[in-house]
């Protein structure tokens, strides 16, 4: 079946330096549509960025990503990282030609941001 | 606009008892989706509705859980005779099949405990 993994349960860093958190995948789809959700305490996961495009940067808030098909990854980065960006971040995947069918969640890596 | 609406926020129950939970969608949307989040983890897929029908419940436990969409609006899950087990956030999503952006929104989450 498809799976997501992110290889970092934790991440600890000093406000104002980079981040970047880890995503591949496993699936069967041709067309695989991949998400990042972001999730601070005691909310519901919201939707960060999305992408299905191959080799194409997208970016929101700060933050950006690219899918490589070739390498089956959805890597998360960010150049400054700021207190507020502290939350749990979910990598997902879908099917782009089964929009409807629901995503399939990684475990998900806790970001904590210092001063 | 209104998001997702879930009630109740928190449940404590003993194993053995019975809960429901509620999910108000976004108006118009007519995919539902429930996911269950133990702590700690990423949410995982149980049950997803198109209008009124059932399109995958799949990864629904189906001797305890139950779920329900009867007018292709709001829906109840039901879990007869919880377990520790179940302890989790319970979790409500909504979005327009075929949609080419795919997006779920996301409620606020039911907290279970089974004590």
């Amino acid at each position: 079946g498809d799976s997501v993994t992110q290889t970092e349960g934790l991440v600890t860093l000093t406000e104002g330096l980079p981040v970047m958190l880890n995503c591949t995948y496993q699936t069967i789809y041709s067309n695989p549509f991949l998400f990042w959700y972001v999730q601070h305490l005691n909310e519901s996961p919201r939707l960060l960025l999305k992408s299905f495009t191959d080799n194409k940067r997208t970016e929101h808030q700060g933050f950006h990503a690219t899918l490589h098909k070739s390498s089956s990854s959805f890597h998360l980065q960010k150049s400054s990282a700021q207190l507020s960006d502290s939350a749990l971040y979910y990598c997902a995947l879908s099917d782009r030609n089964n929009y409807a069918q629901g995503l399939t969640f990684g475990l998900g890596t806790r970001v904590s941001v210092f001063p | 606009e209104a998001g997702v609406t879930q009630s109740p926020r928190y449940a404590v129950l003993q194993e053995g008892q019975a809960v429901s939970f509620w999910c108000d969608p976004i108006s118009g949307h007519d995919t539902l989706y429930w996911y269950q989040q133990p702590r700690d983890q990423g949410p995982q897929l149980l049950v997803y509705f198109r209008d009124e029908a059932v399109i995958d419940n799949s990864q629904l436990p189906s001797d305890r859980f139950s779920a329900v969409r009867p007018k292709g609006t709001n829906s109840t899950l039901k879990i007869q005779s919880a377990k520790q087990g179940d302890t989790a956030t319970y979790l409500c999503a909504s979005s327009l099949w075929g949609a080419s952006q795919n997006t779920l929104y996301f409620g606020a989450g039911t907290r279970l405990s089974v004590l």
